[in-house]
């Protein structure tokens, strides 16, 4: 599975848009880019996954670039509660894909 | 949708016991789950994957005979930490594809052992 690089931190401003970068050069045809995030002491939660195409649901938005090498998970309006690690995987879905987490970026929220 | 719970949430015991923790997908089918380990500050492990029927898939430097796992159905999976130390003291987390549509791995809250 390809590796992920993400900065180890940032900080956004509460209500303002958040923009997570990562980069997944080495990332092969057959494999999604997925986005968790970690609230201290809980289980991952799912944001959103994507091949290609950009990806909107009610949480974030996926931008992918058209080479695939590197992606931004965008919050458009931060909250206090969105301070949490975040984590991009690059996985193959329904073939038993493996998650391998690497140390993903800490966001942290400020009023 | 796609909830995944596990249970216990905390447990704590003597070294030398063992736990049993269960991790299962409320209201959806799972034929591949996955059990992952964190330590303070560091990121999550995964220890092994588990297919509904079949014996699990350890990573490389988890002892199977020290974390037994049982997938008996499409919607639960158990992992039983065996003489436990106090190194093994960690949160456990699971996870469960859900496949068609949903198309990806939701994970359980988490369970934090404490071994004594």
């Amino acid at each position: 599975d390809a590796k992920t690089t993400q900065p180890t931190s940032m900080d956004c401003a509460e209500g303002r848009a958040a923009n997570l970068p990562c980069n997944h050069s080495t990332i092969s045809g057959n494999e999604y880019v997925y986005w968790y995030r970690q609230i201290h002491s809980q289980g991952p939660q799912y944001i959103i996954h994507g091949l290609k195409n950009n990806e909107t649901n009610e949480m974030a938005s996926l931008i992918i670039t058209e080479d695939r090498k590197s992606s931004t998970l965008i919050l458009p309006h931060a909250t206090l509660r969105d301070t949490a690690v975040y984590y991009c995987i690059v996985s193959r879905p329904r073939e038993g894909g493996k998650l391998i987490f690497g140390q993903g970026t800490e966001l942290s929220v400020k009023p | 949708g796609a909830v995944v719970s596990q249970h216990p949430s905390w447990v704590i015991c003597k070294s030398g016991t063992s736990v049993k923790i269960e991790c299962r997908s409320l209201d959806f089918q799972a034929t591949t789950m996955f059990w992952y380990r964190q330590f303070p500050k560091q990121s999550l492990m995964l220890m092994a994957t588990s297919n509904e029927g079949s014996k699990a898939t350890y990573e490389q430097g988890v002892e199977k005979d020290k974390f037994l796992i049982n997938h008996a159905s499409l919607t639960l999976s158990t992992l039983t930490v065996t003489s436990a130390h106090p190194e093994d003291s960690s949160f456990y987390i699971c996870s469960a594809e859900a496949g068609g549509s949903l198309d990806t791995q939701y994970f359980g809250p988490g369970t934090r052992l404490t071994v004594l």
